[in-house]
C-alpha cells in the first residue's frame, strides 16, 4: 500500500545533539512538508518542497534543516539551535499542482529531550 | 495572510447525539476546505474537503459538512455521535493559486460520553 513512513516513533535527545527525523513516501508526491505539533497549538509549518533539490523555510524553521536528494525522501534535522524541540512532529505529502488536493500524513516521530 | 479559527478547544457530546465542530476562515476568495481527524499518537486523516463543487460534502465515518460564502464557514456535523468519534478535529484551507499549501486551524478536541 502507498503511503508515508515516518521513524523512528519515539526519539529522545541530549543537549547539544542535532537529531534526524527521516520520511520516506511512495505515493509519487512531488511535494513533501515538515510540521511541528504542540498542544492546542494546531500544526506549524517548519519547511517543505515542491520538488527535489528545492525547498523552502515554512513559519518556524529557526532550529531545524532539511535536504531533499530524492523523490521519496525529506528528512528533517533538528539541530542544537532548538531550544525548545520537544513536540510532535508530522510529515505529509501532496501532489505539487492542481489546486484542492489534500496532503497525506504520516504517523508522527515524538521528540523529548533528555 | 490566510486564517483559521475553530470556535472551542474541546467539545463534549453524549454519545447519539449531533455533533458540530465549528470553522471559520478569512479569505475573501473561496479556498479550497478540508476537515482531518486525528487519534492519540497518529498523522492526520482526511475525512473530507470541499474544493467549489457541492456545498454539502460527506465524508469517511458519517462526517458530512457544508461550505457557507456568505458566513465564510465550513462546519463539521455528524448526526450521531459514537464513543469511536472521540479524536482531534482539524480544518484547513489551502488558498486557490497556492499550489497544495495547507493553513490549519487549531484544532478541536471531540469527547464522547457513553
Amino acid at each position: 500500500d502507498g503511503g508515508i513512513t515516518q521513524s523512528p516513533k519515539y526519539l529522545f535527545r541530549k543537549e547539544g545533539q542535532n537529531v534526524t527525523l527521516s520520511c520516506e513516501q511512495n505515493l509519487n508526491h512531488d511535494a513533501m512538508y515538515w510540521y511541528r505539533q504542540d498542544p492546542g497549538q494546531g500544526l506549524r509549518l517548519i519547511y517543505y518542497s515542491q520538488i527535489v533539490n528545492d525547498f523552502q523555510k515554512g513559519d518556524i524553521a529557526e532550529g531545524y534543516s532539511v535536504s531533499r536528494e530524492k523523490k521519496e525522501s525529506f528528512p528533517l534535522t533538528v539541530t542544537s539551535a532548538q531550544k525548545n524541540p520537544t513536540a510532535f512532529y508530522l510529515c505529509a505529502s501532496s501532489i505539487r499542482t492542481g489546486g484542492g488536493q489534500p496532503q497525506h500524513f504520516g504517523d508522527g516521530t515524538r521528540l523529548s529531550i533528555l | 495572510a490566510q486564517s483559521v479559527t475553530q470556535l472551542g478547544s474541546h467539545v463534549s457530546v453524549s454519545e447519539g447525539a449531533l455533533v458540530l465542530l465549528r470553522c471559520n476562515y478569512s479569505s475573501s476568495v473561496p479556498p479550497y476546505l478540508f476537515w482531518y481527524v486525528q487519534y492519540p499518537n497518529q498523522g492526520l486523516q482526511l475525512l473530507l474537503k470541499y474544493t467549489s463543487a457541492a456545498t454539502l460534502v460527506k465524508g469517511i465515518n458519517g462526517f458530512e459538512a457544508e461550505f457557507k460564502k456568505s458566513e465564510t464557514s465550513f462546519h463539521l456535523t455528524k448526526p450521531s455521535a459514537h464513543m469511536s468519534d472521540a479524536a482531534e478535529y482539524f480544518c484547513a484551507v489551502s488558498e486557490v493559486n497556492a499550489g497544495n499549501m495547507l493553513t490549519f486551524g487549531g484544532g478541536t478536541r471531540l469527547m464522547v460520553k457513553p
